[in-house]
């Protein structure tokens, strides 16, 4: 078990590029999460999913951030047309069917920078 | 309103006090997480709180799901605790909800 892992540790691009940032969770967790932490402040929920169904999305999230997971092991974060308030560092986070509340596991992030 | 609300901000101790930090929250919850986050690091899990109380090493974490409030205590802190530390609840919906965090430093 090495964790959830999390690619590209940093990246920085040019306002107005897409990117896309990949988690890969636990193997036998079919919880997945995605949040967004900006300096201060604690992780806010992007969205998540259960197996490779997305079952809910943040009105924060706006139609230029999109997720997959097409087959219930990674997931992958695409942001196009990025802009400055993008910058945050992009939190993936996964947990066992165990039960309701099971222990979640974080990545250590990918930070964007947006020049 | 954020659903969780985290005391203190910001917490500054001397080496080899007790730390209390308190969470309270407004959602009905089936967990409740305490995370550690150090600076520049991941997030690590403490403890996750349906009822009662926890203890692991120095930390001790209670939930009093009436009052929907929960504390994570540190015994005897040393320069090693200072992270922040964070709050989150999961909801019947499967929605976790984040505090803010609590920034604590244990000086020496």
């Amino acid at each position: 078990d090495t964790g959830v892992s999390q690619d590209p540790r940093h990246k920085i691009t040019k306002r107005g590029q897409n990117v896309t940032f990949r988690c890969d969770p636990i193997s036998e967790h079919n919880r997945l999460y995605w949040y967004r932490q900006t300096l201060g402040q604690g992780p806010e929920f992007l969205t998540y999913f259960q197996n490779e169904a997305q079952l809910e999305k943040s009105r924060l999230l706006s139609d230029r951030f999109s997720a997959e997971r097409p087959k219930g092991s990674f997931s992958t974060l695409e942001i196009q047309r990025t802009e400055q308030g993008d910058s945050a560092m992009y939190l993936c986070a996964s947990s066992s069917p165990q039960g309701a509340g099971s222990p979640l596991h974080f990545g250590n992030g990918t930070r964007l920078t947006v020049t | 309103k954020n659903e969780v609300e985290q005391s203190p901000q910001n917490l500054t101790a001397q080496e080899g006090e007790f730390i209390t930090i308190n969470c309270s929250y407004s959602v009905g919850i089936s967990a409740l997480h305490w995370l550690q986050q150090h600076p520049g690091g991941g997030i690590v899990s403490l403890f996750m709180l349906s009822s009662g109380k926890k203890k692991h090493g120095r930390l001790i974490a209670t939930i009093n799901i009436q009052e929907k409030h929960s504390s994570l205590h540190i015994t005897a802190s040393h320069p090693r605790d200072s992270a922040v530390y964070i709050c989150a609840v999961l909801n019947t919906g499967n929605q976790f909800y984040f505090g803010t965090g609590t920034s604590l430093t244990v000086i020496p």
